[in-house]
C-alpha cells in the first residue's frame, strides 16, 4: 500500500460547482495534512493546511479530515476554470523529517 | 525575495554522464528536499536534508547523491546518468521538517538520451 493514495482524475466538473478531492494515507500517527496545488508546467504552492479532526475552510477551499478513517479531502466551492490544476496530497513522515506526496488528482473545471 | 533557486532549467544529457543540480535558498530554513516528478506518480522524494550537515534516503535514492553544503544549499549528483533519470526535478525548503510549508523551486527537467 503506498503511504498517501489519491485518484488520479481526471476528475472533470462544470464551473461553479464543488470539486471533491480525496486522500488516504497510510500511517496512523500522522498528525499534519497538506493540499498542494500545481499548475500545469509550473511548482507545487501549498493552499492548505489542516492538523485537527475535522473541518478548515479558507475562502472557496474547505479541508477535511478523518484520522480514524485515515483520509483528508479538500472541497473547492464555486469551481472557477482557474481551479484547474493538478491537487496533490502531503503527509510528513519519518519523523515528520519526509514530507510524502501522493500522485496528485487532476481537476478540469469546464465553463 | 527569490526563494528557492534550482540551476539550470533545462539539461541534455548522454547516458553515462554525470552531472549536478543546485539548489539555493535565503529563507534561513533548515530543511531541504529534492524531488523528482514523472507523468502519473506524483512528486518522489529522492533525498531529504533536515538539518544542515544531516541527509537522509528518501523514497527513490538510487542512483543519486546530494551534499547539504551549508545551510542555504543542497545539490543532488547524478553520478552516471540513465533515460529512467529522465524526469522533472524540484528542490523545496521549509522552516523545519516536513510539517511546515515547503517553498518549491521551479524545477529542472532532465533528459538522459
Amino acid at each position: 500500500q503506498k503511504e498517501v493514495e489519491q485518484n488520479s482524475g481526471p476528475l472533470s466538473v462544470p464551473e461553479g460547482a464543488i470539486a471533491s478531492l480525496n486522500c488516504t494515507y497510510s500511517d496512523r500517527v500522522s498528525q499534519s495534512f497538506f493540499w498542494y496545488r500545481q499548475y500545469s508546467g509550473k511548482s507545487p504552492e501549498l493552499i492548505m493546511s489542516i492538523y485537527s479532526n475535522g473541518d478548515k475552510e479558507d475562502g472557496r477551499f474547505t479541508a477535511q479530515l478523518n484520522k480514524a478513517s485515515q483520509y483528508v479531502s479538500l472541497l473547492i466551492r464555486d469551481s472557477q476554470p482557474s481551479d484547474s490544476a493538478t491537487y496533490l496530497c502531503a503527509v510528513p513522515r519519518g519523523g515528520y523529517n519526509k514530507l510524502i506526496f501522493g500522485a496528485g488528482t487532476r481537476l478540469a473545471v469546464h465553463p | 525575495n527569490a526563494g528557492v533557486t534550482q540551476t539550470p532549467k533545462f539539461q541534455v544529457l548522454k547516458t553515462g554522464q554525470s552531472m549536478t543540480l543546485q539548489c539555493a535558498q535565503d529563507m534561513n530554513h533548515n530543511s531541504m528536499y529534492w524531488y523528482r516528478q514523472d507523468p502519473g506518480m506524483g512528486l518522489r522524494l529522492i533525498y531529504y536534508s533536515a538539518s544542515e550537515g544531516t541527509t537522509d534516503k528518501g523514497e527513490v535514492p538510487n542512483g543519486y547523491n546530494v551534499s547539504r553544503l551549508n545551510k542555504r544549499e543542497f545539490s543532488l549528483r547524478l553520478e552516471s546518468a540513465a533515460p529512467s533519470q529522465t524526469s522533472v526535478y524540484f528542490c523545496a525548503s521549509s522552516w523545519t521538517g516536513g510539517e511546515t510549508e515547503a517553498f518549491f523551486g521551479q524545477g529542472t527537467r532532465l533528459t538522459v538520451v
